[in-house]
């Protein structure tokens, strides 16, 4: 069975300043799609990044960005020019390229300090 | 309309009660999902549909009753719940073909057993 784990319950950045979330991972399967997801307060899950295991290139979104590390199954989101808009939980998911089932990582909280 | 939307936003229910929540989406999508969600935990699937057809149940006691009436629509029944399953519940859709893209989740319904 898949799973995902993120190491870092609890992370705080300074405003401008870069944090980087770390996510890894365990399947057997060659092809899955890998994601971040964002959860303020507000309660709804936001998607941040997506990242196809089949693509080498790293996806980026404007701040953010991951590295994907296939071999060492790990796909760690690096948010640049961090924003007090940035904190929340955010949320590592898992996918295989044939179910419709998402599995989330334990997620990590991240805070942003003026 | 890139929505999800949740209905009701608070529910306080009896353990006697029956109540629905409710999810609509007009994107087009063709699975929809409920995910459970307890405080500071990540979201664990409970059902899928694919095509209106339901696709997983993740072994939901029955006391939680799924519809998709149609492929914009998806309903949740509840009878007879538990305080445990006090919880937020989140509804997802996501469109065939472009699991790329990830998931739309609603902003949840936050219900309360009493």
């Amino acid at each position: 069975a898949q799973t995902v784990t993120q190491s870092q319950p609890e992370m705080s950045v300074q405003e401008a300043e870069t944090v980087t979330l770390s996510c890894t991972y365990d399947t057997s399967e060659s092809d899955y799609y890998l994601f971040w997801y964002k959860q303020p307060p507000s309660r709804q899950m936001i998607l941040v990044i997506r990242q196809e295991a089949y693509k080498q290139q790293n996806a980026t979104e404007n701040r953010f960005s991951v590295n994907f590390q296939k071999a060492a199954k790990s796909f760690s989101l690096k948010i640049s020019d961090s924003q007090l808009g940035d904190a929340a939980m955010y949320f590592c998911a898992y996918r295989g390229y044939n179910t419709d089932k998402l599995i989330f990582g334990t997620g990590t909280r991240l805070q942003v300090f003026p | 309309d890139t929505e999800v939307t949740q209905t009701p936003k608070h529910l306080v229910m009896g353990m006697t009660n029956k109540k629905s929540l409710k999810c609509e989406q007009h994107m087009g999508h063709r699975a929809m999902y409920w995910y459970k969600q307890k405080a500071k935990k990540p979201p664990e699937l409970m059902f899928v549909y694919s095509y209106e057809k339901l696709s997983i149940n993740e072994s939901v006691p029955s006391r939680f009753s799924p519809e998709c009436p149609n492929s914009s629509l998806l309903n949740l029944h509840l009878h007879a719940l538990q305080p445990e399953d006090s919880a937020l519940y989140l509804c997802a859709s996501s469109q065939e073909g472009t699991a790329t893209y990830g998931y739309t989740f609603g902003s949840g319904t936050r219900l309360t057993v009493v």
